[in-house]
């Protein structure tokens, strides 16, 4: 079983539709909690990140974590067109150390 | 968020000559700095963190005299890719983690594309 496991993809929605994406990790000493979004061709770009248990918002985007459970979660509401990238889920157990990543889902959303 | 450059964003190069990449910290200094590779439509592959003042550390399977690493100083990092061959075409990715009072995050670079002939 890999630490992380995200959801495998690819992944078209319609515009201003509600995306959930998911991970699943295996390894309680994970901590910190990312997701990133990446573009063809970019470095990955970070958009949320969380530490607790809990419902994190920024805007369009939700970060969920439960801990208990081992899953986390990202939520895009209204997702836009400009949206259509690779999003990763990622973390980590403590400061400076290496980051552990799902595999990544891409996700078109259709005009 | 912390800024994290890269230099060159893309370099060609002719198989046999050795390619540098710069890795700085803009705005926050970083003990440590991770160096991936990711071919396309793949994930990130971790080769080597680069730790400042003392030796990187290397990923199974990465060959550290290939891969050189230097961290010079608290913002920079390098990546020296000796006697490149083609098959070592890909795309570079550095990140450095930044503590907070929320906790522990990392910023990565924007690639460097490294295509050898």
């Amino acid at each position: 079983q890999k630490e992380v496991e995200q959801d495998p993809g690819p992944l078209s929605v319609p515009e201003g539709a509600i995306v959930s994406l998911n991970c699943t990790y295996s390894n309680s000493a994970f901590q910190y909690f990312m997701w990133y979004r990446q573009y063809s061709r970019k470095g990955p770009e970070l958009l949320m990140y969380t530490y607790s248990s809990g419902n994190k918002e920024d805007g369009r985007f939700t970060a969920q974590v439960d801990k208990s459970s081992k899953y986390i979660s990202l939520f895009i509401r209204d997702s836009q067109p400009s949206d259509s990238a690779t999003y990763l889920c990622a973390m980590t157990w403590g400061a400076n150390s290496k980051l552990t990543f799902g595999k990544g889902i891409t996700l078109s959303v259709r005009p | 968020g912390a800024v994290v450059s890269q230099h060159p964003s893309r370099v060609i190069c002719k198989s046999g000559t050795s390619v540098k990449i710069e890795c700085r910290s803009l705005d926050f200094q970083a003990t440590t700095m991770f160096w991936y590779r990711q071919f396309p439509k793949q994930s990130l592959m971790l080769m080597a963190t680069s730790n400042e003042g003392s030796k990187a550390t290397y990923e199974q399977g990465v060959e550290k005299d290939k891969f050189l690493i230097n961290h010079a100083s608290l913002t920079l990092s390098t990546l020296t890719v000796t006697s490149a061959h083609p098959e070592d075409s890909s795309f570079y990715i550095c990140s450095a983690p930044v503590a907070g009072g929320l906790g522990e995050t990392q910023y990565f670079g924007p690639g460097t594309r490294l295509l050898v002939l």
